[in-house]
């Protein structure tokens, strides 16, 4: 079965410090791939997406995510974080099947040091 | 409208009353989805609608669940016999089948509290 799987629940760094959130999915084919932030109270937001082409892809906000399918991982990354992206970050896979269901992870929660 | 807009914001009921959560997708999204976040949980799958086609109701936890999709907008989300372990957040969530646009725009979500 499809799933997405971040290792990491609780992630904590000082501001202006880099960021790398892990995410590891596991599907048959090329999968399309998503990094959603959730700010407390509030919706999702799609940071940036995969689909094809570029392994490295450009979002939001200054964030990054690379897809790398031989280790089956789209981390997203950002070089100096500020306390307002304190949030919570979903990875999701879609794709499957031919519908456009996505599978999210469970999330990691991002919490910023001043 | 200019994005996906869900009502009420927040719902307390009592166990056993039924609930109607409302969604209203982005205007020309053709795809709209339901999900629910439990506290401290990701996101579980519950319905899907796509255009004309049979809804895939797979998500949905039991049959007190359903929700309908009227001329192709505006979606309702029932929960009937509400039980303490339905509160969470459902979220709404609407798509284009455009691949360029291809991603879910979300909604606040309704906070759902059954006591």
């Amino acid at each position: 079965a499809q799933s997405v799987t971040q290792p990491d629940i609780h992630i904590t760094v000082s501001e202006g410090a880099s960021l790398e959130l892990r995410c590891n999915y596991s599907y048959g084919a090329t999968p399309y791939l998503f990094w959603y932030v959730q700010s407390p109270g509030q919706g999702l937001q799609l940071l940036l997406k995969y689909f094809s082409g570029d392994t490295l892809v450009q979002g939001i906000k200054g964030f990054e995510a690379e897809f790398k399918r031989s280790q089956s991982s789209f981390n997203l990354r950002k070089p100096s974080v500020h306390w307002s992206d304190a949030a919570e970050y979903f990875c999701a896979v879609g794709g499957i099947q031919g519908a456009q269901k996505l599978v999210f992870g469970q999330g990691t929660r991002l919490t910023i040091n001043p | 409208g200019a994005g996906v807009s869900q009502s009420p914001s927040n719902k307390v009921t009592e166990k056993g009353k039924d609930v109607e959560l409302r969604c209203d997708p982005i205007s020309g999204h053709t795809a709209l989805y339901w999900y629910r976040q439990s506290l401290g949980q990701g996101l579980e799958f519950l319905i899907y609608f796509q255009g004309n086609s049979a809804p895939d109701k797979s998500g949905l936890p039991s049959d007190r669940f359903s929700a309908e999709r009227t001329g192709g907008s505006v979606s309702t989300l029932t929960i009937q016999r509400t039980q303490q372990e339905d509160s969470a957040v459902y979220l709404c969530a609407s798509s284009s089948r455009t691949e360029a646009n291809y991603g879910y725009t979300f909604g606040s979500g309704t906070r759902l509290t059954v006591v």
